[in-house]
């Protein structure tokens, strides 16, 4: 299962775009690319999922280049209630998915 | 919402004792992984289930076990509770192999040993 590495920690102001990328250099040809976030005392919470290009929803976009060994994360207009810890997960399918540990995630505080 | 329970939601133990947590998965999902998370950390896998077998196993020891009953929901034990064991323990539930998708978690089972 891909290793995944992501920025510790960020910063942003409220109404700014963040970015927030994620490094999977052994990501595997059936691997899909999930990014969950997760409120302190919560379970995690899906945003998206991508396999390659741009995958766009109501909250969130993802970025994949070709080479699929990375991916980026990006959240419009953040407001107060987007601080979170947020993780990216590479695995084929739920099942493998399911099996993967989480890594430490990127927090994001996003200031007023 | 996501569909997925978990009980009890906050629990204190003693060192040395046993702990049984539920989980009932999301209906329709057949799959259900449990997850340690320690404060600070990010969720650990634990071990999996698919169809009442286990699928999977993470680098925990055997006195961490499961199951998962014919209508899908599961339970993990801890045997023999030490300290680190002091964390968020996470159910996730999800479709069968091979299929792309989210994992659905419930807001977990607080457990402090003492």
């Amino acid at each position: 299962l891909a290793k995944t590495t992501q920025p510790i920690s960020m910063d942003s102001y409220e109404g700014q775009e963040v970015n927030i990328t994620c490094s999977h250099n052994n990501i595997a040809t059936n691997d899909y690319i999930t990014w969950y976030q997760q409120f302190p005392s919560q379970g995690p919470r899906f945003i998206i999922q991508g396999y390659k290009t741009k995958v766009t929803n109501e909250v969130a976009s993802l970025f994949i280049p070709a080479d699929r060994k990375s991916s980026t994360l990006s959240l419009p207009r953040v407001s107060l209630s987007d601080t979170a810890v947020y993780y990216c997960l590479v695995g084929s399918g739920t099942h493998n998915a399911g099996k993967s540990t989480f890594g430490d995630g990127t927090t994001l505080t996003v200031k007023p | 919402e996501t569909g997925v329970t978990q009980s009890p939601t906050h629990l204190i133990k003693t060192r040395g004792q046993q702990v049984t947590l539920r989980c009932s998965s999301q209906s329709g999902h057949n799959t259900v992984s449990w997850y340690q998370q320690a404060l600070g950390q990010g969720p650990q896998f634990i071990f999996q289930y698919y169809r009442e077998e286990e699928n999977g196993r993470g680098n925990f020891p055997p006195r961490f076990s499961g199951l998962q009953f014919p209508n899908y929901s599961s339970e993990l034990n801890v045997n023999a509770l030490e300290l680190d064991d002091s964390a968020l323990y996470l159910c996730a539930s999800s479709l069968g192999q091979g299929q792309a998708g989210e994992l659905f978690f419930g807001e977990g089972s607080r457990l402090t040993v003492l």
